[in-house]
């Protein structure tokens, strides 16, 4: 089994729609992360959390929200998706010390009509 | 200037010689440096993490690290056509960037048989 487990893998919608993307994690690390990445543009961080009541905005987070539902969950919602919104997301963790990794999750295709 | 910069590519190199790519960092207190290696459509997969000053290798891929020159290299050597993808640079830039990793754009490397 995936350490870090992304749902869905893939999902196409519709613009306007309300979409949450899930992360979850058996690695027991206290930081998770969202991405986005667009060709040519490598990963751009949309928001990250250290630990349960830590929340913080990346560099893209507009249009964007998360839940840190435990330790080990992690949730991206798109309240109202648009077309420029279409990429490919992964969730990473990594421990609680700075100088650590971080590690992928399979990520999710998602594509908005 | 970024943060991390990495030429983008592609590095074109045939089976059996080193391919050598390059990562410069914007952050003199920066701590930590990773590689990643990310096939098409896949998620970054970790290589290597180097810390301190020099060379680590690993198998047939080597880091290098030198502070002062803000810069780290990976090289690969006897490449295969399964080294063929897209390698990014990490780099934990400390306090400051909130301890976080930044990401190059990475660089694509194509294997010639």
């Amino acid at each position: 089994d995936a350490d870090v487990t992304q749902t869905p893998r893939n999902r196409i919608t519709k613009t306007g729609k309300r979409i949450m993307l899930e992360c979850s994690q058996t690695k027991g690390h206290d930081r998770m992360y969202w991405y986005r990445q667009d060709p040519g543009l490598g990963l751009r961080l949309i928001y990250y959390s250290f630990d349960v009541k830590d929340i913080n905005k990346g560099e893209i987070s507009d249009g964007y929200s998360v839940s840190r539902q435990a330790q080990a969950k992690f949730s991206l919602s798109l309240e109202s998706a648009i077309p420029n919104q279409t990429a490919l997301y992964f969730c990473a963790t990594s421990p609680g010390s700075s100088d650590q990794p971080q590690h992928f999750g399979d990520g999710t295709r998602l594509s908005i009509l | 200037q970024k943060e991390v910069e990495q030429n983008s590519g592609p590095l074109s190199v045939p089976e059996g010689a080193i391919a050598s790519l390059n990562c410069t960092y914007s952050d003199r207190v920066s701590q930590s440096f990773f590689w990643y290696r990310q096939y098409s459509g896949k998620s970054p997969e970790l290589i290597m993490s180097i810390y301190s000053n020099g060379d680590k290798e690993d198998g047939r891929f080597t880091a290098q690290l030198n502070k002062a020159s803000q810069y780290v290299s990976l090289l690969i050597r006897d490449s295969q056509p399964s080294d063929s993808a897209t390698y990014l640079c990490a780099v934990n830039l400390g306090r400051a960037a909130g301890n976080k990793l930044t990401f190059g754009g990475g660089t694509r490397v194509l294997v010639k048989p």
